[in-house]
């Protein structure tokens, strides 16, 4: 069980168009999904946290414009990044949990978005 | 200040040897959370162990044992025997309370290798 999925698993876009990742929890229903960012040899870094039907908390530093999350549903958030940039290639990685006092997050396999 | 400290970036053995990873954490929350994942190449975060903060007896799944030692905050992660499969990025993290919000904040991960 808790099985989270990610789509695509690997994009690449030219930069100034937008790109739309999608999470989704397959066996089990997320209150609460959040959104990591990882650049290379490097740890996660929280982007955002998602809450079905009320708006995401963004961590300090990540532009809510810039990424938008959406969770609509409680088996489906999406990150969609605007404007895309090459400083913005990056491994994106959502996790799920059942709610926000559910101690253990679940990770989806990843989206490597590569801007040229 | 690094609230989680992995100090080893990388770290080389040979099959079947015994392997320490370390964690230190640091956190004023009386209750938090202690995880490990391993990340293989592949990119996917895989759960390996959660650890409350007032369970502080040791764990061993099979070939994996953790060692928490609340007294020196340390969450240490043991591979006896290792094997080839093993190789991987490994995250130590800590979850605990932000401003009302529960977040997971990773160290800097242990690249380890083992040669066959």
């Amino acid at each position: 069980g808790a099985v989270v999925s990610q789509h695509p698993s690997r994009v690449i876009c030219k930069s100034g168009t937008s790109v739309k990742i999608e999470c989704r929890s397959l066996d089990f229903q997320a209150t609460t999904m959040f959104w990591y960012r990882q650049f290379p040899k490097q740890s996660l870094m929280l982007m955002a946290t998602s809450n079905e039907g009320s708006k995401a908390t963004y961590e300090q530093g990540v532009e809510k414009d810039k990424f938008l999350i959406n969770h609509a549903s409680l088996t489906l958030s999406t990150l969609t990044v605007t404007s895309a940039h090459p400083e913005d290639s990056s491994f994106y990685i959502c996790s799920a949990s059942l709610g926000l006092a559910e101690e253990t997050q679940y990770f989806g396999p990843g989206t490597r978005l590569l801007v040229l | 200040a690094q609230k989680v400290t992995q100090a080893q970036t990388e770290i080389s053995v040979v099959e079947k040897e015994d392997v320490t990873l370390d964690c230190v954490y640091e956190t004023r929350d009386t209750t938090y959370y202690l995880f490990w994942y391993k990340q293989p190449p592949s990119g996917e975060l895989v759960f390996l162990i959660r650890r409350n903060s007032f369970d502080e007896q040791n764990e061993i799944s099979g070939r994996y044992s953790w060692n928490f030692q609340k007294s020196t905050s340390s969450f240490n992660f043991t591979i006896t025997a290792s094997q080839v499969v093993d190789s991987a990025v490994y995250f130590c993290a800590l979850r605990e309370r932000s401003g009302g919000y529960q977040k997971v904040t990773f160290g800097t991960g242990t690249k380890l290798q083992v040669i066959p």
